[in-house]
């Protein structure tokens, strides 16, 4: 059963960084691309990164280009995301997915509140 | 960057009703590299059809897709109590960013 599980949510000032972290079972993880979605609360969803295989090659929505940084452990089967320099329109739930062109398998979200 | 425009961004229909999602895409999205979400509240989205056309795996036939260029189209045959939720389209592919519509709630009537 492929299953893929946020942490590293939580509150966290303007300007301040944050770091989640996804991890990935039940599927050859080497073999995909991964993505970062979000939805801000009451919103709709937002495209914010992707990778692919080996890590070589990344995509950023361009609200979040020089701030947010997309990385995976294919060991660890293990997706990141590094977001600095917070602001209080990246407040959201981000949702780490798996590309198989399309977002095929989500996991359950993990929050984040960019708030003084 | 490719926008895309679902509408109506509210359907009201009644259980057993048939429903008609329409999503439109500013550019032509090549090789029907277009994407369908089911969101429920509380829950993370889930593919509902790939390829514009090709339901995932355990999606029930009521779900179909179809379109092609620039207008897309979901189409759920005999609405069931499960089906009212929020819909998003998305395209895909080699070109980022993968961008997501708006959203259309189907609500119940």
């Amino acid at each position: 059963e492929v299953q893929l599980v946020e942490s590293g949510g939580g509150l966290v000032q303007p300007g301040g960084s944050l770091r989640l972290s996804c991890a990935a079972s039940g599927f050859t993880y080497t073999t995909y691309y991964m993505t970062w979605v979000r939805q801000a609360p009451g919103k709709g969803l937002e495209w914010v990164a992707s990778i692919n295989q080996d890590g070589s090659k990344k995509n950023y929505v361009d609200s979040v280009k020089g701030r947010f940084t997309i990385s995976r452990d294919n060991a660890k089967k293990s997706l990141y995301l590094q977001m600095n320099s917070l602001r209080a329109e990246d407040t959201a739930v981000y949702y780490c997915t798996r590309e198989n062109w399309s977002q095929d398998y989500w996991g359950q979200g993990a929050l984040v509140t960019v708030s003084s | 960057e490719i926008v895309l425009t679902q509408s109506p961004g509210t359907l009201s229909l009644s259980p057993g009703e048939r429903a008609t999602l329409s999503c439109r895409a500013s550019q032509t999205i090549t090789n029907n590299y277009l994407a369908w979400y089911q969101q429920k509240p509380g829950q993370a989205p889930r593919l509902l059809i790939s390829g514009a056309s090709n339901r995932a795996t355990g999606i029930p036939d009521r779900f179909s897709g179809s379109g092609s260029g620039t207008d897309f189209t979901l189409t759920i045959s005999r609405l069931e109590p499960e089906d009212f939720a929020v819909y998003y389209c998305q395209k895909y592919g080699t070109s980022p960013p993968h961008t997501f519509g708006q959203g259309t709630k189907l609500e119940i009537k």
